[in-house]
């Protein structure tokens, strides 16, 4: 199975500042990458896929990248609606798999 | 507008089965894949399931393998989740997920999301 290791755990920070959240492949997933957000008590929803995709209706401030088999969502201007958690997954092979999240916390 | 709604979900004893439903609406359901992904209280996200928009073909992690069965009615826009052998790590909310479609699929990209049904094990 493919392992996807995410971090930070969690991560706070500023209005306005810049994040990133990583995720690591164990092996090469050539850029079957997606990022999900989930709000507190609501279900996750598409950010990102195919590494640096903008689902429709996603603010431009989300952004993808990848290196390698390291990969990369950055979020600029954070807003008070970003808090949440985020999961990256690859959908590469099966099984999918997922990262095990990033708790972001807006100060 | 895009909706899944999920239902069937509960208290079950452990070693007793449970099938979840989804109805699916504002899209043509036979064009899309479908999946099931799981997660435990306060835990991260497991896929469990995906079938083919034909039905034809399904998938799962060794976790749920020959104790759940993912199955679809195109016919009734809905898709199912038929659960044996239930344990306690089965604990869980679990959301019906649409992969994406945009005249090719993009298979495990999960772009739409049900509210969830609620699935406890306990004794």
């Amino acid at each position: 199975d493919i392992q996807m290791t995410q971090s930070p755990a969690s991560l706070s920070a500023s209005l306005g500042e810049t994040v990133s959240i990583e995720c690591l492949a164990s092996e090469d997933i050539y850029s079957n990458l997606a990022w999900y957000q989930q709000k507190p008590g609501k279900s996750p929803q598409l950010l990102i896929y195919y590494a640096s995709s903008l689902q429709d209706g996603v603010p431009s401030r989300f952004s993808g990248s990848e290196s390698g088999t390291q990969y990369s969502l950055e979020i600029n201007s954070l807003q008070p609606e970003d808090e949440g958690d985020y999961f990256c997954q690859q959908s590469y092979k099966f099984p999918l798999t997922f990262g095990s999240g990033t708790k972001l916390e807006i100060k | 507008e895009v909706q899944l709604v999920e239902t069937g979900g509960g208290l079950v004893q452990p070693g007793r089965s449970l099938k979840l439903s989804c109805v699916a609406s504002g899209f043509t359901f036979n064009n899309y894949w479908m999946s099931w992904t799981r997660q435990a209280p306060g835990k991260g996200l497991e896929w469990v399931a995906s079938i083919t928009n034909s039905g034809g073909s399904t998938y799962y992690p060794d976790s749920v393998k020959g104790r759940f069965t993912i199955s679809r009615d195109n016919a009734q826009n809905t898709l199912y989740l038929q659960m044996n052998s239930l344990r306690s790590e089965d604990t869980a909310t679990y959301y019906c997920t649409r992969d994406y479609y945009d005249g090719y699929p993009l298979i495990g990209v999960m772009d739409a999301w049900g509210q969830g049904a609620s699935v406890t094990v306990s004794s």
